[in-house]
């Protein structure tokens, strides 16, 4: 299976400070995802992104969330102003076209002080 | 929009007891099914996916699911688990007519631990 990497794989910040996670794609996935999981509970849709736009983001994804893909390179998830409740497992996940499945990175554990 | 109920939250077998993992889905058009297990410490990995044809899919290590359309279910099945499927899996369903980037949804997961 391929291998999505993700860094940091854990991150810890201060309320109100801005974090970046990154994954790096793999080759000729198209399709690129945003997943989190908080403790306990089951993993959430966050955001889509193909072509280098979002397709789809959930009531989560508020204006504190972007995702870039500056010049092909890795995909990133910024969270502008970290709350508390941001604290979970971020998962990166890709596939490539028609019905190929996602595969998912290891994810960052997000921990906000 | 569709969701996934998984109502199996903790489930203890021995080892080469049999494993059956509920999953219901409700959405009312074509949809996609996918099992995904997570072991400790792990990324999610893909156990077994149905997309369309024979409703009885075969996945790795020896795990199965059966999609009935008229139940809206698609459980995971394993005749004898083993220590080593100590992990937590999920279910999940994406509709492939919604858009090219149509995103899954995840159930809640059932934690399933073997014991010795």
């Amino acid at each position: 299976e391929p291998e999505v990497t993700q860094t940091p794989s854990h991150q810890v910040t201060q309320m109100g400070q801005e974090v970046i996670l990154r994954c790096v794609p793999i080759s000729n996935h198209l399709y690129f995802y945003w997943y989190r999981q908080i403790l306990g509970q089951k993993v959430e849709f966050l955001v889509s992104f193909y072509n280098n736009e979002i397709s789809e983001k959930s009531e989560i994804f508020d204006d504190q969330f972007s995702v870039e893909r500056p010049d092909g390179s890795n995909f990133t998830l910024k969270i502008r102003s970290t709350k508390l409740e941001d604290s979970a497992m971020y998962f990166c996940a890709m596939r490539g076209g028609g019905n190929s499945p996602l595969h998912f990175g290891n994810g960052t554990r997000l921990t906000v002080t | 929009a569709q969701s996934v109920s998984q109502h199996n939250h903790h489930v203890i077998l021995s080892e080469a007891a049999s494993l059956e993992l509920g999953c219901n889905y409700s959405y009312g058009g074509t949809v996609n099914l996918f099992w995904y297990v997570q072991y400790p410490g792990q990324h999610l990995q893909l156990l077994l996916k149905y997309f369309s044809g024979d409703p009885l899919v075969k996945g790795i290590k020896g795990f199965e699911a059966e999609f009935i359309k008229s139940k809206f279910s698609f459980n995971l099945r394993k005749p004898s688990v083993q220590w080593s499927d100590t992990a937590e899996y999920f279910c999940a369903v994406n509709a492939p007519h919604t858009g090219t980037a149509s995103k899954l949804t995840f159930g809640t997961g059932t934690r399933l631990q073997v014991t010795l």
